[in-house]
Order: structure tokens, then C-alpha cells, then sequence
């Protein structure tokens, strides 16, 4: 099956600096990759997604980069601010149910 | 427009008891997946149903069994409870399972 690595488990940052996470998977048959934004007691909402045909996609202040030759996807949030402040989850499909397999999280902290 | 509503929101339950947790899908979506989140870590895949036909299972017991109604809600089972079933459990939906997924707020499950 599917294993998705998923660094740094957490990163502060100063409120308008940008943070980056990183995150790799074992399956190169798999195609496509959300991420997720969990707040405390709250569902994972997806912000941001990419397919394997696509290498990079913004949304706003969010940029979502994929390298299919080394299995490797990031997130990339600029001008972050402290509603940024969550838990955020890269996700990776695979199998003919295209399931989602989760990395472990990284708890992002904005300082004000 | 409704998002994915899961019952109950909390639930207690005791060692070796049974359990019932509901989902309903976004309208007009045909396939609920089921996750189980431990604290600190990732969502787990549990189940896929489409169309009320389980489309794909992950590693768990055959304790867990899940199935699909006509009017595509859903009900996750876990029987014989442990200690180590507590957890946040979650439904999400999407239109045909092979694209984004979206998720419920959870059931937040604990065995004592």
C-alpha cells in the first residue's frame, strides 16, 4: 500500500513569513494529492489539491508543488497569519478505491 | 447546501459494548468513505462504499463493518469494543469516491 511521510511535525513562524512542508510517497501509481487543514476539534477541510499531471497550483497564498520523479509534494503558504494556525495534513490516493492515505501532520504556529 | 453530517457528535461507551456511527453525504454525492483519527496522528481508512457496494477496505478487524443505504448514508459498526477504539471518527463523501473527499465533523468515540 500506500506510505506518505510527511515533515517538519511542527513549524512557528512569524505572522507574514512563509512556511513550507514537505511530505514524500511510496506509490508512484498514485495520482492525486489534497491537503488538509485540521483546527482543534474540528474536521480536516481541504484547502488545496493537485494532480499528477499538474506540477504546481496556487490558490491565493497557497501553492501546492508535486515532483512525480521523486515522489515528492509541498506546501507552500505566504504572508501567513495567525488564522493559519492549525494542523496540516498531506494526503496521497491510492488503490482502486482511492483511498486517502494520510501523513502524520504538522502543527503550524503563526506568531503574531 | 449541506455538508456531510455525522450522529452522534460524542459517545461513551464501555470495554467489549457495541457501537453505531451514522453518516449522510453531501447531496448528489454516491460514495462515503470511513476514517479513524487517534489523536496526534492522521485519519485512517477504514471503509469505501459506492453505491452500497464496499469498494475498498484498510487493515483493521473484521470487528468494523460498515454499509450503505439506498438513499447513500451510512453506518460504521464497530463491535466487541477496546480500549484502543477511542478515537475521531470520520465519514466523508464525494461524488463517485475517485475524487475530492470531504469530510464530516466526526464522531468522537470513547471506551472506558
Amino acid at each position: 500500500g500506500e506510505n506518505v511521510e510527511q515533515h517538519p511535525s511542527t513549524l512557528s513562524v512569524q505572522e507574514g513569513d512563509s512556511a513550507v512542508i514537505k511530505c514524500t510517497y511510496s506509490d508512484s501509481a498514485s495520482n492525486y494529492f489534497p491537503w488538509y487543514k485540521q483546527e482543534l476539534g474540528k474536521r480536516p477541510q481541504l484547502i488545496i489539491d493537485i494532480r499528477s499531471n499538474v506540477g504546481e497550483k496556487k490558490d491565493q497564498r497557497i501553492a501546492v508543488t508535486l515532483n512525480k520523479t521523486a515522489k515528492h509534494f509541498s506546501l507552500h503558504i505566504t504572508e501567513t497569519q495567525p488564522e493559519d494556525s492549525a494542523v496540516y495534513f498531506c494526503a496521497a490516493t491510492w488503490g482502486s478505491a482511492r483511498q486517502l492515505t494520510f501523513g502524520s501532520g504538522t502543527q503550524l504556529t503563526v506568531l503574531p | 447546501d449541506a455538508g456531510v453530517t455525522q450522529s452522534p457528535t460524542h459517545l461513551i461507551k464501555t470495554r467489549g459494548q457495541h457501537v453505531t456511527l451514522r453518516c449522510s453525504p453531501i447531496s448528489g454525492h454516491k460514495s462515503v468513505s470511513w476514517y479513524q483519527q487517534v489523536l496526534g496522528q492522521g485519519p485512517q481508512f477504514i471503509f469505501q462504499y459506492y453505491e452500497k457496494e464496499e469498494r475498498g477496505r484498510g487493515n483493521f478487524p473484521d470487528r468494523f463493518s460498515a454499509r450503505q443505504f439506498p438513499n447513500y448514508s451510512s453506518e460504521l459498526n464497530v463491535n466487541a469494543l477496546l480500549l484502543g477504539d477511542s478515537a475521531l471518527y470520520l465519514c466523508a463523501s464525494s461524488p463517485t469516491g475517485q475524487e475530492t473527499q470531504y469530510f464530516g465533523p466526526g464522531t468522537r468515540l470513547l471506551v472506558l
